[in-house]
């Protein structure tokens, strides 16, 4: 199974500033047609999870532009630019190359 | 609009059974796959895995296999999941998703079903 591994973050981040989640996986998720298979969520307090962005980069309809994501085959980056409240929750990573489909185990975002 | 809706919470007892429903509307049901993800209380997500809802083949992650089905009702738009012979570890918030052609994600999910085992 592919493991993906989140990183952690300096909670709680100030209001406005800019904040970077990491994910690594243990293979590459890079298909052969050239798409990155790699993509975000996030799980707001008492919610269901929201697709932020597949394909590693591609914002979902409806995404705030603050939200952008990168990467390598291995080792991607989400960013958070001028955090707000709403932006409060669990932020998951997912690999959708291969199953069984595999999620980090979320970085947490608080606000200050 | 698009809408996952699931049926309501369940509380059983060990070796039990439960069926959990996830209704679907604004879309052409047969059109996008449906998933299933586990979340037990306070934790991280877990793939459960999912039906092809144009041919209805299940498939299954290997912690999923033997007491947990994936079934349709494809003309209520409607996807099942029973899970039989229910034990402690079951007790999670279960959730359908729809996915995406393409690998691109679970654009839609359901608001979950809180799945209670206890004695």
């Amino acid at each position: 199974d592919i493991v993906m591994t989140q990183g952690a973050l300096p909670n709680p981040v100030p209001s406005g500033e800019s904040a970077s989640i990491t994910c690594q996986s243990s293979k590459s998720l890079l298909h052969s047609n050239g798409k990155t298979y790699l993509n975000w969520y996030l799980q707001r307090p008492g919610q269901s999870p929201q697709l932020l962005i597949y394909w590693m980069s591609t914002r979902a309809s409806g995404v705030s532009d603050r939200f952008s994501g990168s990467g390598s085959g291995t080792d991607f980056t989400l960013k958070i630019s001028s955090v707000e409240a709403e932006d409060v929750g669990v932020y998951y990573c997912q690999q959708f190359l291969e199953y069984p489909l595999t999620f980090g185990s979320g970085t947490k975002l608080e606000i200050k | 609009q698009i809408q996952l809706v699931q049926s309501g919470p369940e509380l059983k007892k060990p070796g039990e059974s439960v069926k959990i429903s996830c209704k679907a509307s604004g879309y052409t049901f047969t059109d996008y796959a449906m998933h299933w993800v586990k979340q037990v209380p306070g934790k991280g997500l877990k793939w459960m895995g999912w039906i092809n809802t144009y041919t209805g083949k299940p498939t299954y992650a290997d912690d999923f296999k033997g007491r947990f089905v994936f079934s349709l009702e494809a003309s209520a738009s409607t996807a099942n999941l029973q899970i039989s012979n229910l034990k402690n570890e079951d007790t999670a918030n279960v959730f359908c998703a729809r996915g995406v052609a393409g690998s691109s994600g679970f654009d839609y999910w359901g608001q979950g079903v809180m799945v209670t085992v206890s004695s």
